[in-house]
């Protein structure tokens, strides 16, 4: 079993829709939770980073952490088409090496 | 641009050939991570450098692969005797000095895309 569980996808939504992306983790040890954004051939860009349990907002993205369930989430509202890349979910221990989700594939329909 | 550069972007080999990458960080970064991304996998990891020095080996890097940060800057992954398994994007990652509070961000290079034929 993976560390670190994503559905891969593909989702598709229309634009305006609520996306909800979601990653499960085996590791209490994680401390840090990330969650990257990747466009086809480009190299993983961070897009947000929490650490305690909770939410944190940023524009339209919100990051959620519920470390009882080991359970993280990001919630985009608004949904554009400039979203539709792959969005990847990765925790670390401290600032050592990350460990990734799968990806999951979003394509924001106009 | 002052982000993390890789060279080259595509690479082509025949299997059993070897080939180099190299990773040059944001400067003054002192650590300098590689990772593999294989299609529809999420990058896993495979070493980091602090300055010189390498702090962690993945067992993904089996003996055919050699990475090296000479003098603490840019930083070249090496792979001998390509298997067509190598085929993948190889990520290289560069963050500033460890900290003892909060999260030191990782940014990442465009990647390196091998082919091994």
């Amino acid at each position: 079993q993976k560390e670190v569980e994503q559905d891969p996808g593909p989702l598709s939504v229309p634009e305006g829709a609520i996306v909800s992306l979601n990653c499960t983790y085996s590791n209490s040890a994680f401390q840090y939770f990330m969650w990257y954004r990747q466009y086809s051939r480009k190299g993983p860009e961070l897009l947000m980073y929490t650490y305690s349990s909770g939410n944190k907002e940023d524009g339209r993205f919100t990051a959620q952490v519920d470390k009882s369930s080991k359970y993280i989430s990001l919630f985009i509202r608004d949904s554009q088409p400039s979203d539709s890349a792959t969005y990847l979910c990765a925790m670390v221990v401290g600032n050592e090496k990350l460990t990734f989700g799968t990806g999951t594939r979003l394509t924001i329909i106009p | 641009d002052t982000g993390v550069s890789q060279d080259p972007r595509h690479k082509i080999t025949k299997r059993g050939q070897n080939v180099t990458f190299r990773c040059d960080p944001i400067s003054e970064h002192n650590r300098l991570y590689w990772y593999r991304q294989t299609l529809g996998q999420g990058p896993e990891f495979l070493t980091y450098f602090q300055n010189e020095a390498q702090l962690e080996k993945s067992r993904l890097l089996s003996d055919r692969f050699s990475a090296e940060r000479p003098k603490g800057s840019f930083s070249t992954l090496e792979i001998q005797r390509t298997e067509q398994g190598d085929s993948a994007m190889y990520l290289c990652a560069s963050s500033s000095r460890a900290s003892s509070y909060g999260y030191n961000e990782q940014f990442f290079g465009p990647g390196t895309r091998l082919t091994v034929l």
